[in-house]
Parts: C-alpha cells; structure tokens; sequence
C-alpha cells in the first residue's frame, strides 16, 4: 500500500534550535518525494523535491531507501519557519502525478 | 499571474443539496487535480483531469461525486446530495506539463461546510 506517515503532531521547538520533521514512506516502486508547507493565512507551497537535491530556506531532505524516510532538517529554527509541513510522495512509474499526502506536522518556533 | 483560483472559499450546504466547487488553474496550465482534506487528517488525492478528460479518478467516491474540465471555463467538482460527511477543504491543484516531474500549484481551497 501507498502510505506517508508523520508521527508528530506538533513539534515545538525554540528559536536557534535544530528541527527535524519526520516523514516515512511506504511504496513498492520507485517514489519522488516532497515537502510541502502551509504558513498561516497562506497555500500550501512546495517546500523542496528530494530529486533536486537542494536546500530552501535552510531546509534540507535526503531520500534515504533503506529506512524509507525522507525527514526534513534544518540546523537553526526561526521564528518564520513556524507553519504546517507535509510531505508527499508521488509515484515515478505514475503516469499521473497525483501526490500522497501524510497527515500534517505543525511547527511552532518560539521565541 | 494570479495562480490557481477557487471559488467560493466557503460554502454552506443543508444535507441533501448540491454542492458546486469551481477551480481555474494557473494561466498556461492544462493538468488540474482535486485533494480534499476532512478534519485532522492530510490532503487526499480525488481526481486528476486534463482539458477535457478524466486522466484518474481513483480517489473519488463512487456515488455522488463527479468532476470536470471543459474546454473553456474552469474545473468543476460537484457534490450531489450533500451529507455531513462531506463537510470537508477541498483544495485544486494545477500543473504545467508531465504530472510526474512538474511542480503543482495549489489553490486556497474551498470549505464546505454541510448543516
């Protein structure tokens, strides 16, 4: 079964200190990664693609097959990086395209 | 470009009505597809449509549910015979090219909301 799952509910943490935000993935082929983000009163946007292998806002992800997770780190929490984080996975050998949502991570930076 | 529109944002049913959500993709954009997102729970992928056809729709309920895309005008996703249960954001999205390797665009989401 297709399946994203994020543990956490909510992660709080303080300004300055390193954030990860778990993502495991249950897939059978070979699956494209995302992290999507909803900062408050805003879309959601797409955060970063693990095919892209780069880093935004100081955020970064790696595709890691053997634990069939893709976690999102960053080194130093801001007080702006505080929004709702999702990843999603689509499927490569998908000639749709369609994403596989988990079910939300909120992070709350505080000051 | 404005980005992907939809309209209403919020919308109140009675139990029995029909519901009728409209999505305009971004401008250039011809791949278009409906998540809906019932309380505490993720995003969950309904249909994926291009101009004119129904490429997916694996994710829509059976009964009750239907969609499209006409050559003109925007998406439409209709609820027939609305239940509480439907009470759910149904957000669009749209994309550029080859779904797999294009980023979507999401809209703000329509809330439905059924009394």
């Amino acid at each position: 079964a297709q399946r994203v799952t994020q543990p956490e509910k909510l992660l709080s943490v303080f300004k300055g200190a390193p954030v990860e935000l778990k993502c495991n993935y249950s897939y059978s082929g070979s699956p494209e990664l995302f992290w999507y983000v909803q900062y408050s009163r805003q879309r959601l946007q797409l955060l970063l693609r693990h095919i892209s292998r780069e880093s935004i806002k100081g955020f970064t992800a790696d595709l890691n097959k053997g634990e069939t997770s893709f976690h999102l780190k960053k080194p130093f929490a801001q007080e702006e990086d505080s929004a709702m984080y999702y990843c999603a996975l689509s499927g490569r050998s998908s000639n749709t395209g369609k994403l596989i949502f988990g079910q939300g991570t909120t992070l709350q930076v505080k000051p | 470009n404005a980005g992907v529109m939809q309209n209403p944002r919020h919308l109140v049913r009675r139990r029995g009505q029909e519901a009728r959500l409209r999505c305009s993709p971004m401008k250039g954009h011809s791949h278009v597809y409906w998540y809906r997102q019932l309380p505490e729970e993720g995003l969950k992928f309904m249909v994926y449509l291009q101009k004119e056809n129904i490429i997916d729709e694996s994710g829509m309920p059976k009964e009750r549910f239907s969609a499209e895309f006409p050559k003109e005008g925007p998406s439409i996703l209709r609820i027939q015979q609305v239940v509480r249960g439907d009470s759910a954001a149904y957000f669009c999205a749209s994309s550029g090219g080859l779904a797999n390797y294009n980023e979507q665009f999401f809209g703000p989401g329509t809330r439905l909301t059924v009394l």
